[in-house]
């Protein structure tokens, strides 16, 4: 089942400005993480942060947990066209299986 | 360092054929290694995961199965393909911090 939800499906924006993509989840989570994928290619990881951690930055990336309402944010600033890609999310509830439940994505058009 | 490999990128198959995608990982000793499945559009579904040589989980009872014959190869197989089957099938192994590393993905399609 899908652990993380993210919001919205789609995005189109020019380049420059900010992408903020959101997440949301169902159960207990250790860490959530962030992934990009390129069309037709695997996935790449782009940040974590732990369930005790509230904001986290990379770059021009900043992503932000609220474990009391389960849900986490994306943002992407000063967008490129480059950033063209589906990201998601992805959780990490630090059960045996040791396996990280991903959302169904959000696609980012960046216009040139 | 550490990379993974996964093959082959596409594949289009019948109805009924077998099936077998395989994935191997360099630079890593006893890794957590993971098949998931993509659909069109969609996120990932968990198929398999495995913790060690022999040892595989299943998570959505289907028509594959997985096997590790060695610690760092990891095979996905069917004995008969469905249509339903068809997919983006992805393969990764789990880091220290719980960070997943994929491979670059194989493309089915069943006819």
């Amino acid at each position: 089942s899908q652990q993380g939800e993210e919001d919205p499906q789609a995005l189109s924006i020019q380049e420059g400005e900010n992408a903020t993509m959101n997440c949301s989840y169902k159960t207990s989570i250790n860490n959530l993480q962030w992934y990009r994928q390129n069309s037709g290619r695997g996935l790449v990881h782009l940040i974590l942060i732990r369930s005790n951690e509230r904001e986290k930055h990379s770059g021009r990336l900043r992503v932000t947990l609220d474990t009391s309402k389960k849900s986490s944010s994306l943002l992407i600033t000063a967008s490129r066209a480059a950033d063209t890609a589906s990201y998601f999310c992805a959780t990490d509830a630090g059960t045996g299986r040791r396996a990280l439940t991903f959302g169904s994505g959000t696609r980012l058009q960046v216009q040139p | 360092s550490q990379t993974i490999h996964q093959w082959p990128a596409t594949l289009v198959q019948p109805v009924g054929s077998p099936l077998s995608l395989e994935c191997t990982v360099e630079g890593t000793s006893n890794p957590n290694l993971y098949w998931y499945r993509q659909a069109a559009g969609r996120g990932l579904q968990l198929l398999f995961y495995s913790v060690g040589i022999g040892q595989i989980s299943s998570e959505v009872p289907q028509n594959l199965s997985a096997s590790r014959p060695q610690d760092r190869q990891f095979i996905l197989s069917s004995k008969k393909l469905l249509l339903s089957d068809s997919g983006f099938y992805l393969c990764a192994w789990r880091g220290g911090p719980g960070v997943l590393t994929f491979g670059a993905g194989s493309r089915l399609t069943v006819l």
